[in-house]
């Protein structure tokens, strides 16, 4: 069971700006601890999008941006593409009494209308 | 360019034990100060992460997992692999590898990831 707790699904035209939220507690995000998206295209292994809460590895379109707050974050995509039709992860680290690991969202679907 | 390759049985009886391999090509697995990791997506699902291993053959797994978790790694062959004990049909899922990047262990992401191979557990 993810800790980590997103939409299920997000939906926008081309061109539009969508916004996909991570949830966390005060176990994780909320610790300080970053927080990384990742990419998942059909079929396909996923691909790191954003690191550190807001860094684009190189060759990351600069349309990908991520924020964090409090025990959230956010990713937002500017300039909807069909490209960007895919599933987002994000991924943070939790620490508590049961024990340290890293944890990853429960996914979003973005769909391009 | 480096890059990780999962190799491994594509289907696993219940109770028995899975074991998969990770090949890393492109760079030397003990020459940087990396860790790799095993992460699973059961089929229609989210991700989890399932243990880290450094070249030296230090480890750490998620607690969820990991009294059935065991990862180590061959240097000589550039390679870590994954056993993981008493599956069952929970345990079905596209297994991943994947390099941690460097630094504090609670700030570090996964980049690059293996293409992913599933494993079904079925009598």
């Amino acid at each position: 069971q993810s800790v980590l707790t997103q939409p299920p699904s997000v939906s926008g035209a081309p061109g539009q700006r969508v916004t996909i939220s991570c949830t966390g507690s005060s176990s994780n995000i909320g610790a300080g601890y970053d927080v990384h998206w990742y990419q998942q295209l059909p079929g396909t292994a996923p691909k790191l999008l954003i690191y550190g809460n807001s860094n684009r590895p190189s060759g990351v379109p600069d349309r990908f941006s991520g924020s964090k707050s409090g025990t959230s974050a956010s990713l937002a995509i500017t300039g909807l593409q069909a490209e960007d039709e895919a599933d987002y992860y994000c991924q943070s680290y939790d620490s508590s009494l049961s024990g340290s690991n890293y944890v990853f969202g429960t996914g979003t679907k973005v769909t391009v209308l | 360019q480096l890059q990780l390759q999962e190799s491994g049985p594509g289907l696993v009886k219940p109770s028995e034990t899975l074991s998969l391999t990770c090949t890393v090509s492109g760079g030397s697995i003990s020459s940087s100060s990396y860790y790799w990791g095993w992460i699973r997506q059961p089929p229609g699902k989210g991700l989890e992460w399932i243990g880290s291993i450094y070249y030296s053959g230090s480890t750490y797994y998620n607690p969820s997992l990991k009294s059935r978790v065991t990862i180590s790694v061959d240097t000589s062959k550039n390679q870590f692999s994954l056993k993981l004990s008493s599956v069952t049909a929970a345990d079905t899922a596209v297994y991943y590898c994947a390099r941690r990047s460097l630094g504090e262990l609670s700030l570090s992401w996964f980049d690059p990831w293996g293409q992913g191979t599933l494993v079904t557990v079925s009598s």
